[in-house]
């Protein structure tokens, strides 16, 4: 079992929706969780940044994390054509070794 | 959030060749490197992990012969591929982290290097 599972899509929706992004893990001493933004042949960019469970937001952005279900999701409001790209999420025990979800590719139509 | 550079940001190199990327954390003391390596439509796969001063450590699967690492300072970091072939061909990603000055306990990336052997 990946110590994280990420659908990798493509994801499509269109200009406006809501996008709804989602990992699970296995290994419950992860308490740092993050989603990161990727566009074509870019390094991975932080979006959002979650330490152990609850909710957080930013703009358009909600990232919340379920520590007992092992899930973490980012939502995405009001969605954007600038939206689209590769979704990361990651996490982490220690904060130094960090482990990948394999990325949503997520594309927003005008 | 922390600053990264690294390059050369695109590379291509004949089959065979060496090709040095460098990766250097311009804010803060990075006492580990990690490098990773990406292909397309894929997650990053973390190939080694070095702390400053010391070898490397490298993951199931990835030649230390052929990927060297070079952690001689808290701000810069270099891996080289040596007699790349095309298989070689990836996005390279590298992410410093720990020691002073660490901003937070979010992973920062470098910009990546896309090498292209042919």
């Amino acid at each position: 079992q990946k110590e994280v599972e990420q659908d990798p899509g493509p994801l499509s929706v269109p200009e406006g929706a809501i996008v709804s992004l989602n990992c699970t893990y296995s290994n419950s001493a992860f308490q740092y969780f993050m989603w990161y933004r990727q566009y074509s042949r870019k390094g991975p960019e932080l979006l959002m940044y979650t330490y152990s469970s609850g909710n957080k937001e930013d703009g358009r952005f909600t990232a919340q994390v379920d520590k007992s279900s092992k899930y973490i999701s980012l939502f995405i409001r009001d969605s954007q054509p600038s939206d689209s790209a590769t979704y990361l999420c990651a996490m982490s025990a220690s904060g130094n070794q960090f482990y990948f979800g394999t990325g949503t590719s997520l594309t927003v139509i005008p | 959030g922390a600053v990264v550079s690294q390059h050369p940001s695109w590379v291509i190199c004949k089959s065979g060749t060496s090709v040095k990327i460098e990766c250097r954390s311009l804010d803060f003391q990075a006492t580990t490197m990690f490098w990773y390596r990406q292909f397309p439509k894929q997650s990053l796969m973390l190939m080694a992990t070095s702390n400053e001063g010391s070898k490397a450590t490298y993951e199931q699967g990835v030649e230390k012969d052929k990927f060297l690492i070079n952690h001689a300072s808290l701000t810069l970091s270099t891996l080289t591929v040596t007699s790349a072939h095309p298989e070689d061909s990836s996005f390279y990603i590298c992410s410093p982290a720990g020691g002073a000055g660490t901003p937070s306990s979010e992973a920062f990336f470098g910009q990546g290097t896309r090498l292209t052997v042919v």
